[in-house]
């Protein structure tokens, strides 16, 4: 068990850019989040997996943005003609799928700067 | 609608002092509750959770928080404050009908030596 990882931990990009960030979540857990943090603020949920299976958006998620977890293990999340206000942490967290005690384990995120 | 508010967004107490952390939650019915601390460019680390055993919850680091249903509150406690306690707290509920947790605003704890 080593932990959630993400990939990259730090991303500057351009207004007008896609870009496209990795969530390896902890192996076997069946669930998977993503959620955005802006500064002073708490997460805010933007999507949820079960295995491969996207079950949930948040009504946050305009249609620039999009993620996929192909085969039930990593998850994707892409972001398409960024802009200055997607500038945030996104962070991933997964948990075992074993009811609504479970723990979320959550990576260490990614930070977006579109300058 | 589930929700949590954390009064006051900053909180600063004297190492070996009593820390308290607020949070209240809006639930209609009896949630999961949580507490996770975030380090400087770090992700969240759970603290710990209520899931309607205990009303008493201990955590790691010496903390431990008190589910109160007539109050809606779960507040985090610390009988002695030690200067690695510094840093965000965030207070989180889940419905017991879904997968979507709701996060409050975060404190952010100093400790003065």
């Amino acid at each position: 068990d080593t932990g959630v990882s993400q990939d990259p931990r730090h991303k500057i990009t351009k207004r007008g850019q896609n870009v496209t960030f990795r969530c390896d979540p902890i192996s076997e857990h069946n669930r998977l989040y993503w959620y955005r943090q802006t500064l002073g603020q708490g997460p805010e949920f933007l999507t949820y997996f079960q295995n491969e299976a996207q079950l949930e958006k948040s009504r946050l998620l305009s249609d620039r943005f999009s993620a996929e977890r192909p085969k039930g293990s990593f998850s994707t999340l892409e972001i398409q003609r960024t802009e200055q206000g997607d500038s945030a942490m996104y962070l991933c967290a997964s948990e075992p799928d074993r009811g609504f005690t479970d723990t979320q384990y959550f990576g260490p995120g990614t930070r977006l700067t579109v300058l | 609608a589930q929700s949590v508010t954390q009064l006051g967004s900053h909180v600063s107490v004297s190492e070996g002092a009593l820390v308290l952390l607020r949070c209240n939650y809006s639930s209609s019915v009896p949630p999961y509750l949580f507490w996770y601390v975030q380090y400087p460019n770090q992700g969240l680390q759970l603290l710990l959770k209520y899931t309607s055993a205990a009303t008493l919850v201990k955590g790691i680091n010496g903390f431990e928080a008190e589910f109160k249903k007539s109050e809606t509150s779960f507040h985090l406690t610390k009988p002695s404050a030690h200067m690695s306690d510094a840093a965000e707290y965030f207070c989180a509920v889940r419905a017991n009908t879904g997968n979507q947790f709701y996060f409050g605003t975060g404190t952010s704890l100093t400790v003065i030596p």
